[in-house]
């Protein structure tokens, strides 16, 4: 069945460093792939997206690019800081079934 | 702000009890979706709806309902309410069925007592 796997948490960096958080993705159709965000004490938000195949989705000095060979949607940033502290969400959704799978979340913590 | 509203913020409640909670969804979003999030499990997709009906269900108790009124405020029940309830349940809107970004709510802290 369709499901996003994404790599376990904690993820520890100092600031400035580059992110990495790795997501990959199996699904019977053609889905949107999506990254969410989640800050301590709030609810998730919309941190990118991509909706085919080689697309790149891009945000906040956040990246994704949609790779259909290897069905991936890494999640990278050049420069943490330490208010990117959050637990991320890697999310598929499939046209036309309903849909809508998250992954189990990456918590990164950046320290100073 | 996402523009999704959802109430109560918190809510402490015994084991074997009923409780409500109700999500209004971002204005022109058609579809409500509710998850629940513990530590231990964390996001877990419950039920959608979509202008009124059920659209998907996920991993839902046959004890928790949830339905979509005409003005497309979404509540979801929990009955007979267990130890192990206890999590934050958040809504989330769209405005389309399936493939739209979904916004959400700032969620409800549950806590079975």
């Amino acid at each position: 069945g369709d499901s996003v796997t994404q790599m376990e948490g904690p993820v520890t960096l100092s600031e400035e460093a580059f992110l990495t958080i790795n997501c990959t993705y199996t699904a019977t159709g053609y889905p949107s792939l999506f990254w969410y965000v989640q800050y301590p004490g709030e609810g998730l938000q919309l941190l990118l997206k991509a909706t085919k195949a080689d697309d790149k989705g891009s945000n906040k000095g956040f990246e994704a690019t949609y790779r259909k060979e290897t069905t991936s949607f890494h999640l990278e940033k050049g420069s943490v800081q330490v208010s990117d502290s959050a637990v991320y969400f890697c999310a598929l959704s499939v046209a036309g079934t309903y849909k809508y799978i998250f992954g189990t979340g990456t918590r990164l913590k950046v320290l100073a | 702000d996402s523009g999704v509203t959802q109430t109560p913020k918190h809510l402490i409640t015994a084991t074997g009890q009923r409780v409500t909670l109700r999500c209004s969804p971002r204005s022109g979003d058609l579809s409500v979706y509710w998850y629940q999030q513990s530590l231990d499990q964390g996001l877990q997709f419950l039920i959608q709806y979509y202008n009124g009906e059920e659209r998907a269900k996920g991993n839902i108790l046959e004890r928790f309902s949830a339905q979509q009124f005409p003005d497309l405020h979404s509540e979801l029940n929990l009955s007979s309410l267990e130890l192990g309830d206890s999590a934050l349940y958040f809504c989330a809107s769209s405005v389309g069925e399936v493939t739209d970004t979904q916004y959400f709510g700032p969620g409800t802290r549950l806590t079975v007592l």
